[in-house]
């Protein structure tokens, strides 16, 4: 079946330090890859998405780019903010293979130090 | 619109209660998602609806849990009788079909069964 794996965290850095959460999947055809973010309190909410191999998904200074051959989507930021810090989620879905449903990563929690 | 809206935000509730959580999802989405989230299990589907019918509750935990979606504005999921261990944050979101691109979730609600 289909699976994401992400970077275990929690994760800590210092305000405009670069960010990289890795990212790889396991899924049935060509899925649609996506990240979410979940600050303290709230839902999940779409930060960026990709639905092919090769596209780049980017949002808020984060970027993710779909690697079909390495299966991995892994989330990037040049310079993170305090306001960064959040869970950040990575999955999949297959809808093309009639898998509306997203497959979830346990989620990646980042902690951005002043 | 006012996005995937969800009531109770919170709720507290003794053991042997029942519970009962309501999702209005955004108007013209035909599908709707139940999730729950907990620090050991992470994010997890309990079940979903396509134009109002289940079409996957292969999540949902034990018999004590039940979801309806009378109509396509409109869903509950009903814990009875609740446990400590349901304590949780159950989420709601919502996918437009033709697209089936983003899942927009709801604030979540915060169940406390002491």
């Amino acid at each position: 079946g289909d699976s994401v794996t992400q970077m275990e965290g929690p994760v800590t850095l210092s305000e405009e330090a670069f960010l990289t959460i890795n990212c790889t999947y396991t899924a049935t055809g060509y899925p649609s890859l996506f990240w979410y973010v979940q600050y303290p309190g709230e839902g999940l909410q779409l930060l960026l998405k990709a639905t092919k191999a090769d596209d780049k998904g980017s949002n808020k200074g984060f970027e993710a780019t779909y690697r079909k051959e390495t299966t991995s989507f892994h989330l990037e930021k040049g310079s993170v903010q305090v306001s960064d810090s959040a869970v950040y989620f990575c999955a999949l879905s297959e809808p093309n293979f009639g898998n509306e449903k997203l497959t979830f990563g346990t989620g990646t929690r980042l902690t951005i130090i002043p | 619109d006012a996005g995937v809206i969800q009531s109770p935000r919170h709720e507290v509730t003794e053991m042997g209660q029942e519970v009962t959580l309501r999702c209005k999802p955004i108007s013209g989405h035909d599908y709707l998602f139940w999730y729950r989230q907990t620090m050991m299990r992470g994010l997890e589907l309990l079940i979903y609806f396509n134009n109002n019918v289940p079409i996957d509750d292969s999540g949902m935990p034990e018999d004590r849990f039940s979801a309806k979606m009378p109509n396509a504005s409109f869903s509950t999921l009903k814990i009875q009788p609740s446990e400590p261990r349901d304590s949780a944050v159950y989420f709601c979101a919502s996918l437009e079909g033709r697209s089936l691109d983003e899942q927009f979730f709801g604030p979540g609600t915060r169940l406390t069964v002491l």
